[in-house]
């Protein structure tokens, strides 16, 4: 079945360090891939998505292109904030009318001053 | 994209007892989701809340535990019944639909005392 592979966490960096947050799936068809960001003691937000191969999905700085030939969709920012510090999901919607989502495990992510 | 309302925000409950969790979305979605995200945790899908008939449950869980409302397009519940501590944890809710993918709700943290 479906399932998504997320760096474990916790991610510690500085103030304007660059972010990477690894992501690889596994799928049968053509999945569209999603990272959710969730704040302390709040719901998930979509952050960013993207719905087919080489598409780059973008979104307060964040970036992750869909890579079909190595099934990954890492997310990058390129200088973090504290108000970055979250838990960051990926995920990933087999499509086919189902509209299930598969998670992965999450990366929770300090920015310190 | 769709805005879901998801209350209660937060409750503490004595073992035993029920609580229901409600989600009404600001427009018609074509699928509503329940999650379960434990402590530290990913997302753990529940059930899809089919309208007009019985939700589909995953693995390992019931609806005699679970049972689960959906009597229209926009309005949902989830009651989680006879709680003991295990069944502490976020519970979300997800309406998704093809023109605008998948929103969350903000999330019921629930704690069993």
């Amino acid at each position: 079945g479906d399932s998504v592979t997320q760096m474990e966490g916790p991610v510690t960096l500085s103030e304007e360090a660059f972010l990477t947050i690894n992501c690889t799936y596994t799928a049968t068809g053509y999945p569209s891939l999603f990272w959710y960001v969730q704040y302390p003691g709040e719901g998930l937000q979509l952050l960013l998505k993207a719905t087919k191969a080489d598409d780059k999905g973008s979104n307060k700085g964040f970036e992750a292109t869909y890579r079909k030939e190595t099934t990954s969709f890492h997310l990058e920012k390129g200088s973090v904030q504290v108000s970055d510090s979250a838990v960051y999901f990926c995920a990933l919607g087999s499509g086919a009318g189902s509209y299930q989502l598969t998670f992965g495990k999450g990366t929770k992510l300090s920015v310190i001053p | 994209s769709a805005v879901i309302s998801q209350k209660p925000s937060r409750d503490i409950c004595q073992r035993g007892t029920s609580l229901t969790i409600q989600c009404q979305v600001d427009s018609q979605v074509t699928m509503m989701f329940w999650y379960r995200q434990q402590p530290g945790q990913s997302l753990t899908l529940i059930a899809t809340a089919n309208q007009g008939s019985e939700a589909t449950y995953e693995s390992g869980f019931v609806i005699d535990k679970f049972p689960i409302s959906r009597p229209n397009l926009t309005f949902s519940t989830l009651t989680v019944s006879n709680m003991s501590p295990e069944d502490s944890s976020i519970y979300l809710c997800s309406g998704a639909g093809q023109n605008y993918g998948y929103t969350f709700g903000s999330g019921t943290r629930l704690t069993v005392v």
